[in-house]
């Protein structure tokens, strides 16, 4: 069974400071990886999407990496901003059927 | 134009009571889903349907069923509520084997 986990469930760093939230999953068979963000009450909004054969994505200040051996993958933020705070969840579809099984998310804080 | 839309928002009901929640999309795509987030906001799934069938059925009661009149639309009905049953459920939608998946806003539900 897949298991999805992500280190640290909160973070709090000020203002411009690059960071890195990561995502482990137990399982390497994965058919993709996606990225998420998600602000109270409110739903998610789909960051980034890495297909198992990609080893990056990026999108503006955000970079998604993926290692499929190792069951990991990382979001990169870069210049982080007061609005970048939001809960970020990383989610995988195995190879066998098409459901996301998603991590615990990162709860993160930019301070101005 | 929202991609993903479900409705109502917010919905507060009695123990016992049979209720429904709107799931539309716009989004052309082949696999509708719906997600549980519980109180400590893990995100789980609780089925999908692809072309009218149902292909993921997670161990959810039977108290809980999916309707799709067309491929746009899944409808969650949801019979004899419990107080177990609080959460927020999440529609979204993406193409079979993704591909993204596209997120609705969310129902807030509350059993009293």
């Amino acid at each position: 069974k897949q298991e999805v986990t992500q280190i640290p469930a909160a973070l709090s760093v000020p203002e411009g400071e690059n960071l890195v939230l990561n995502c482990s999953f137990t399982d390497s068979a994965i058919y993709n990886l996606q990225w998420f963000r998600q602000d109270p009450g409110k739903g998610l909004t789909s960051l980034l999407l890495i297909q198992s054969s990609q080893r990056e994505q990026t999108s503006g200040r955000l970079n998604a990496s993926l290692d499929k051996s190792s069951g990991r993958s990382t979001l990169y933020i870069a210049a982080s901003q007061p609005g970048d705070s939001a809960t970020y969840l990383c989610a995988v579809i195995p190879n066998a059927g098409n459901m996301l099984t998603f991590g615990g998310g990162t709860r993160l804080m930019v301070k101005p | 134009d929202t991609a993903v839309s479900q409705t109502p928002k917010y919905l507060v009901t009695q123990m016992g009571n049979d209720k429904s929640i709107k799931c539309e999309q716009n989004l052309g795509h082949d696999t509708m889903y719906w997600y549980k987030q519980d109180s400590k906001k893990f995100l789980k799934i609780m089925f999908s349907y692809n072309n009218k069938e149902l292909i993921i059925n997670e161990t959810v009661p039977n108290r809980f069923s999916p309707k799709s009149p067309d491929k746009a639309h899944l409808n969650l009905h949801i019979n004899s509520l419990e107080l177990g049953d609080s959460a927020v459920y999440f529609c979204a939608s993406s193409q079979v084997r993704s591909a993204e998946a596209f997120f609705g806003q969310g129902t807030r539900l509350t059993v009293v």
